[in-house]
């Protein structure tokens, strides 16, 4: 079966620019999370969807956001880039948060 | 919210000795705790995981005991193989629904 795929796989921004990451999970799975991960600071928890509806969301600021489709397809957006904000972002889904989630490859976000 | 520390950072063992990462959580109401490999370049991926109503699982060379007491589980590796080096993790779902990560430790295991 397909794996998650995140889109697109690389992306290069201006700081001040706004960018939106999209991630497919696996067919059935209506549980998606979203983490940045930057090598000082491992995997940092974004938010985590569930059926549309955000169910957490982690300590970042207001310039992250998200959202979550009707087929379970979801994206993030960062608005008003910072140089900060450069790293792997990773998508990862699964049937529930306790059952394991399956991540994706994940989309390089370099800020210039 | 959950904060989960992971011990150590970096860790080099001999092939075929046994390797022991352990991980420490603060919300007592946390109930499943994955273990995640990342080799250089790739996704992280789930090897084991672990839910509060157990203390020890095993699969084949890797085992993860969790003491809900003192809130810390661990991962043990035996008979390392050099496929085994990687960057492990560990999670631990809070009572919400964010599974949190820690730092991870990068094992390195030599021939």
């Amino acid at each position: 079966k397909a794996g998650v795929t995140q889109t697109p796989r690389y992306l290069i921004k201006t700081r001040g620019q706004q960018v939106t990451l999209s991630c497919s999970p696996i067919s059935g799975h209506r549980s998606v999370s979203w983490y940045q991960q930057t090598p000082g600071q491992g995997l940092q928890f974004l938010f985590e969807y569930f059926s549309e509806t955000q169910r957490n969301k982690g300590n970042f600021p207001g310039r992250f956001s998200g959202r979550q489709f009707s087929n379970s397809r979801s994206e993030m957006n960062v608005s008003t880039l910072e140089l900060g904000d450069s790293a792997l972002y990773l998508c990862a889904s699964s049937f529930e948060v306790s059952y394991g989630y399956t991540f994706g490859s994940g989309t390089r976000l370099t800020v210039v | 919210g959950e904060n989960v520390e992971q011990h150590p950072s970096t860790l080099s063992v001999q092939e075929g000795d046994s390797a022991v990462i352990k991980c420490t959580y603060s919300d007592s109401a946390s109930n499943y705790f994955p273990w995640y490999k990342q080799e250089l370049g790739k996704r992280p991926q789930l090897i084991i995981d672990i839910r509060s109503n157990v203390g020890e699982k095993k699969d084949q060379r890797i085992a993860v005991t969790l003491n809900k007491t003192a809130k810390h589980f661990s991962l043990h590796i035996t008979e390392t193989q050099p496929e085994d080096s990687a960057v492990y993790f560990c999670a631990a779902k809070d009572s919400g629904y964010a599974l949190n990560f820690g730092k991870g430790t990068s094992l390195l295991v030599t021939p």
